[in-house]
């Protein structure tokens, strides 16, 4: 199957600072990627949808301007979770899709502020 | 609205077959999707039905019945390592994931 890969695996940071997520989709162009985030015990939560060379589509109650999201060319987007506090720790997750329907995800990243 | 209903947890013994019901109601269908996550990690695909019918592939069989908006996912000589939660989702008209809260799946020696 293809490989999606999500950088960092986790990352501790301080309140106020901001931090950057990569994902890649390391054999196939991804002509759409999805942001998800999951709280413990949770199901996975929309973030936002990117389509290359566009603006990201943010779901309802998240915030643009603190998860900015860019979609810079087929292979890779970035989340980055700007002025970051303890409540934006979470588990964040990428998934790719390519031009057929069938959608693959990152290895996740596990965001701790402190 | 568009809601996937699946039970919160299940148990079944080593060795044996265990069945994770999934129902859903959404805007369009275009494949309903299951996938395993353990814990702490990302999920990992593990079918795809957009046709009705069953899909198998090794100890895993998938089921699709869209008049019923209804899917299985089957697993069969369960493992250990089987111990996971079991994510159905949907994808809409407009190709968007539809998640199920997860079924979590507990395995006895």
């Amino acid at each position: 199957g293809a490989v999606v890969s999500q950088h960092p695996s986790w990352v501790i940071c301080k309140s106020g600072t901001s931090v950057k997520i990569e994902c890649r989709s390391l054999d196939f162009q991804a002509t759409t990627m999805f942001w998800y985030r999951q709280f413990p015990k949770q199901s996975l939560m929309l973030m936002a949808t990117s389509n290359e060379g566009s603006k990201a589509t943010y779901e309802q109650g998240v915030e643009k301007d603190k998860f900015l999201i860019n979609h810079a060319s087929l292979t890779l987007s970035t989340l980055t979770v700007t002025s970051a506090h303890p409540e934006d720790s979470s588990f964040y997750i990428c998934s790719a899709r390519n031009s057929d329907t069938e959608a693959f995800f990152g290895q996740g990243t596990r965001l701790t502020v402190v | 609205g568009q809601n996937i209903d699946q039970p919160t947890e299940m148990t079944a013994t080593e060795g044996a077959i265990v069945q994770i019901n999934c129902t859903y109601q959404t805007s369009g269908f275009n494949g309903l999707f299951w996938y395993q996550q353990h814990a702490g990690e990302a999920p990992t695909f593990l079918s795809y039905n957009v046709l009705d019918g069953l899909e198998e592939k090794g100890r895993f069989s998938s089921f699709l019945s869209r008049s019923k908006g209804y899917s299985y996912l089957l697993l069969k000589e369960l493992q250990m390592k089987d111990s996971a939660s079991y994510l159905c989702a949907v994808m809409d008209s407009n190709y968007q994931l539809i998640w199920g809260a997860g079924t979590k799946l507990i395995i006895k020696p």
